[in-house]
């Protein structure tokens, strides 16, 4: 599979390969982190979510990752199929606060 | 269960015109968020409504934009006059619950087209 160390905007993947997105955060205040999915023509689509008192949690065929001490959120698909192309934005909410705050998105392409 | 919806879908307008963008929440739920997405950067927040009373207007870019949510059900996002910079998608969204326990649900968006 393919990583991206730093957030980049695209990633390309292949068919069957494993993907992982990075998001860096900003507030040390967030306490509870979510990642979406959009796809062309619709709105952000809730994957999955993980509070700042776990580094892990699991889903079906993703798995979101959160490292505090570094502030930095990934978001990991297994056997990446056609319908995963779409773009993915991270999220934080502080404690306490209603407001999402997103990343920039990162465009994911599966190669056939 | 209907989800968020929004309309229009799309809207072109000249700069100095009016629009008016709507939003309908999940049924039964009590807030109401609208983001924004500019020239594919990051979906930022505008302002929350629980029921009819903006909770939070932080966002609101200037006083070119007027939210409303009459009675706590849909709301709708005024801009006027209308500037290039306000093209973007609009996304409304809504939920039910405490924050950090809940799901936001988006609606499609609207795309907003400033000439």
């Amino acid at each position: 599979g393919e990583s991206v160390g730093l957030h980049l905007p695209t990633l390309s993947v292949q068919e069957g390969d494993n993907s992982i997105i990075n998001c860096a955060y900003s507030n040390s205040a967030s306490d509870y982190f979510i990642w979406y999915k959009q796809e062309s023509g619709k709105g952000p689509q809730f994957i999955i979510d993980i509070r700042s008192n776990m580094d892990k949690r699991q889903g079906q065929r993703v798995t979101v990752l959160l490292n505090k001490t570094v502030k930095h959120l990934s978001l990991q698909i297994a056997a990446t199929q056609p319908g995963d192309s779409a773009v993915y934005f991270c999220a934080e909410n502080m404690k306490g606060d209603y407001k999402l705050s997103f990343g920039a998105g990162t465009t994911v392409t599966v190669r056939a | 269960e209907a989800g968020v919806t929004q309309f229009p879908s799309h809207s072109v307008i000249e700069k100095g015109q009016t629009v008016t963008l709507r939003c309908d929440p999940i049924s039964g739920h009590d807030n109401l968020y609208w983001y924004r997405r500019v020239m594919g950067k990051e979906i930022k927040f505008l302002l929350h409504f629980v029921k009819e009373s903006k909770q939070d207007e932080s966002g609101m870019p200037n006083n070119r934009f007027l939210a409303e949510r009459t009675g706590g059900t849909y709301s709708t996002l005024k801009v006027q006059p209308a500037e290039l910079e306000d093209s973007g998608v609009y996304f409304c969204a809504s939920s039910q619950g405490d924050p950090g326990t809940y799901e936001q649900y988006f609606g499609p968006g609207t795309r907003l087209t400033v000439t």
